[in-house]
Parts: C-alpha cells; structure tokens; sequence
C-alpha cells in the first residue's frame, strides 16, 4: 500500500498570505489527522477529519481551517499568515481507531 | 490536560550499549501508550503500542514496559547501533479530547 502523501513538501510564503496544504491518506483510512511540528512546541494536534466531518479541534486560532473530502484526502489551509506559522505541518491517518497513526513526510512551511 | 515529560533532551550512548529513554505523563492513566521514532525532516514512524494491562512489549531488539503506578514508561534500545540516532516520541491517547498527545521527544545519538 502507497503510504500518506502530503503536497507540496517546502512553501513559502510571505505574511499576510494563506495557504493550503494537502494530505492524501493511506487507502481504506478514513481518519485524517493535522498537526504543527515546532522547536519550541513539539508536535501539536490541530484538528481530525473523519468521514469528511471534522470529529475533533486542537488549540488553534479560527485561521486554521481543514476540510476532508469524500474520497478521504484532506486539506488543511491557514489565513492571514503570521511569521509563527512557520513550522512542519504533518498530516496523519488511521483506521480510526487512532491505535496507529501513519504519518507522511509533511510540508516544511515558512512564512518571510 | 494531559502532561507529557519525556527525559533529557538529548541522549548520546555508545554502540552496543542499551539506550534506555523515559516517558512521564501526568493525570489520568491512558489506555495505551505509543513509541514513535522520527528522523530530521520527515514525519514520524509507529514503533510499539503497550496497553495499560500489559507490562512489557517487545519487538526485535526494543522493548517497551508501562507503569501505571508510577505513571511511567520505558523504552529500552539494546544492541544499539548509529543507525538507531533519531528523536523517539511517546504518545498518549486522551480519552475526553480524543485526541494523541505526544511528548517532546528525546534525541538519541548513538556512537560508533
């Protein structure tokens, strides 16, 4: 089975901009996972898509947004960007259960 | 919420010696725990899930063990080889949230 697959894997982008990434999960996942990789914060959950309904949200402002569409590929964009989005978004999926969580190579974003 | 503390940053250990990383968390007791490994600029890799009624798991040559009472886990590496240097990660799942919450992470160097 082809694994998780994010696009594009480096962006930048300037303040002020929005942007959208994609992840395409393992096929037969349905389960969708976002999350923002930092120095100073680790790995933090942003949001997971199921079923193309979004099932949970992390502690992120209103400028982070996903959606999930019906084939399970999912898209995560961020509005109005701030130099502290700079980051590697990682995208992850499972079965759904979340005992397993298979995550792609992530797109490295940085915002001048 | 869940609090995470995995030991040291950083951990360098000889070839061949058994490198032993920690996890701490705080709270309520997870229902399982995770070990991830993840290398320099890409997403990480599922290792070992251990469930709060077993002790130990093993596979090849890590072996993971669960202390509810100390709230504690340990991730032992032995034989370890400079292929093993990577930032290992634990995982926890949060219940109420529903969500993976994942430590910082140690990285681990091995010397030839």
């Amino acid at each position: 089975k082809a694994g998780v697959t994010q696009t594009p894997r480096y962006l930048i982008k300037t303040r002020g901009q929005q942007v959208t990434l994609s992840c395409s999960p393992i096929s037969g996942h349905r389960s969708v996972s976002w999350y923002q990789q930092t120095p100073g914060q680790g790995l933090q959950f942003l949001f997971e898509y199921f079923s193309e309904t979004q099932r949970n949200k992390g502690n992120f402002p209103g400028r982070f947004s996903g959606r999930q569409f019906s084939n399970s590929r999912s898209e995560m964009n961020v509005s109005t960007l701030e130099l502290g989005d700079s980051a590697l978004y990682l995208c992850a999926s499972s079965g759904g259960t979340k005992e397993t969580q298979y995550f792609g190579p992530g797109t490295r974003l940085l915002v001048l | 919420s869940q609090k995470i503390e995995q030991n040291s940053e950083a951990l360098n250990i000889q070839e061949g010696k058994t490198a032993t990383l920690t996890c701490n968390y705080t709270n309520y007791s997870p229902a399982y725990l995770q070990w991830y490994r993840q290398d320099p600029g890409r997403g990480p890799v599922f290792l070992l899930l251990i469930r709060e009624n077993e002790k130990e798991k093993r596979k090849e040559r890590l072996k993971v063990t669960f202390d509810t009472t100390l709230k504690q886990s340990l991730f032992h590496i032995t034989a370890s080889q400079p292929a093993d240097s990577a930032t290992y990660l634990c995982a926890l799942l949060d219940p109420s949230a529903r969500q993976l919450t994942f430590g910082s992470g140690t990285q681990l160097t091995v010397l030839p």
